[in-house]
């Protein structure tokens, strides 16, 4: 049974860096075709990719925040992480993890986690 | 990037009802098309890959067409659980990119 779930802080300052991780069970990231992504969806609006890593340590990052973006693996403790730095209110959102499998559709995601960017 | 656009982006439709949606993209994309439903507070749930092929469980009153740009998602007869909102993505390039959503509501 594939399950994926994100944790982090509920609530960040404007100019700090996030920290996210997406624990999973169910699949190994080091299986060939095994990919993780992080999407966003702030309220009431449309999601968004932000960054994709996959079974081989390739990484791919949204093309309008990738400055902002660093996406790991620690294959060990079934992790990825995702750290986005300078964080605006426009930042906030739910955050998501999700899988896909030989770059396809993405079929399990996780519950998501909000993240609110406040003074 | 490419870019996903969905019509209509609200849809009022009654139990039984045809229901199609509609999206297109910026350029082709073959068919590296998926359609998710989305239910208020929870995460998206994957209904259709590769644009027709219908996600193991999801039930059949829901199908895909489409290929290059043009593609829809069709519910053959809207039953209660379906009220929810729909997005489209593309996964033909390494950045992907969703379209802004079809909220079907209760007519």
């Amino acid at each position: 049974q594939v399950t994926l779930r994100e944790s982090g802080p509920a609530l960040v300052k404007p100019t700090q860096t996030l920290t996210l991780t997406c624990t999973f069970s169910g699949f190994s990231l080091s299986t060939s075709g095994m990919c993780v992504s992080w999407i966003r969806q702030p309220p009431g609006k449309a999601l968004e990719c932000l960054a994709r890593i996959d079974w081989d340590d390739d990484k791919y990052y949204s093309t309008s925040l990738k400055t902002r973006l660093t996406i790991s693996k620690d294959t060990s403790k079934n992790q990825v992480v995702l750290t986005m730095t300078n964080m605006d209110p426009v930042d906030t959102a739910t955050y998501y993890c999700a899988r896909s499998k030989d770059s396809n559709a993405l079929d399990y995601w996780g519950q998501g986690t909000l993240v609110t960017v406040s003074s | 990037d490419i870019q996903m656009t969905q019509s209509p982006s609200t849809l009022s439709a009654s139990v039984g009802d045809r229901v199609t949606i509609t999206c297109r993209a910026s350029q082709s994309i073959s068919s590296w098309l998926a359609w998710y439903q989305q239910k208020p507070g929870k995460a998206p749930k994957l209904l259709i890959y590769k644009a027709s092929s219908l996600e193991s469980g999801v039930p059949s009153r829901f199908s895909g067409s489409g290929s290059g740009t043009e593609f829809t998602l069709t519910i053959s007869s809207l039953q209660p659980d379906d009220f929810a909102t729909y997005f489209c993505q593309q996964y033909n390039s390494y950045s992907l990119t969703f379209g802004g959503g079809t909220k079907v509501e209760i007519k």
